[in-house]
């Protein structure tokens, strides 16, 4: 199966600093990759889509200033914390899809960070 | 707009027992449905999907689960529960139209007691 690798895994930063994730598809191109967020105990709440080479489109309620995402190829996007701040500590999720088709989006490892 | 519904927050079965985990969903169009399990502090594994074709479509790990338009719902089952099927397990479906964006449930927790 197509494989989604999340880079780290786990990440402590400071309050203030700014911290990045990145999303890769390994063995597959992905024009649409998503990122969600996800609360102890509650289920994935969608973040933003982004395509490549284009704007993400984010849902409301996300400010995109903050969670500032890139799709700069088919292989990676990144998702940037900025300015982070303790109520962003959280685990993070990203998803992509299949270049062409009607197929289930594949999943990264997810980010757990950790704002201290 | 979309929506999917896990009225379940836990589900409780005892090992070889068959267990079956709620899913009811809203959208317009055909809808496409599907069903992840996840571990604590890992991503969402793949468990199956229903795009179009048979109702009853079968998966990972022995699960199975049964599209049912008229009621909209795509409830998750397994024969047989084992103990490692303790887990957290997410509904999601995503529309034709709209960005392709998938929607989650809010999850079921599955507790398998030897």
């Amino acid at each position: 199966g197509a494989v989604v690798s999340q880079h780290p895994s786990r990440v402590i930063c400071k309050s203030g600093t700014s911290v990045k994730i990145e999303c890769r598809s390994l063995d597959f191109q992905a024009t649409t990759m998503f990122w969600y967020r996800q609360f102890p105990k509650q289920s994935l709440m969608l973040m933003a889509t982004s395509n490549e080479g284009s704007k993400a489109t984010y849902e409301q309620g996300v400010e995109k200033d903050k969670f500032l995402i890139n799709h700069a190829s088919l292989t990676l996007s990144t998702l940037t914390v900025t300015s982070a701040h303790p109520e962003d500590s959280s685990f993070y999720i990203c998803s992509a899809r299949y270049r062409t088709g009607n197929t289930e989006a594949f999943f990264g490892q997810g980010t757990r960070l950790t704002v201290v | 707009a979309q929506s999917v519904a896990q009225p379940e927050d836990q589900v409780n079965v005892a090992e070889g027992n068959p267990l079956t985990v709620k899913c009811t969903y809203s959208v317009s169009g055909n809808p496409y449905l599907f069903w992840y399990v996840q571990y604590p502090n890992r991503g969402l594994q793949f468990l199956l999907k229903y795009i179009t074709g048979d109702n009853l479509v079968k998966g990972s790990y022995g699960f199975e689960a049964e599209f049912n338009k008229s009621q909209t719902s795509f409830h998750l089952k397994k024969p047989s529960a084992l103990v490692s099927d303790s887990a957290l397990y997410f509904c999601a479906v995503r529309g034709a139209t709209g960005g392709f964006k998938t929607i989650f449930g809010a999850g079921t927790r599955l507790f398998v007691k030897a």
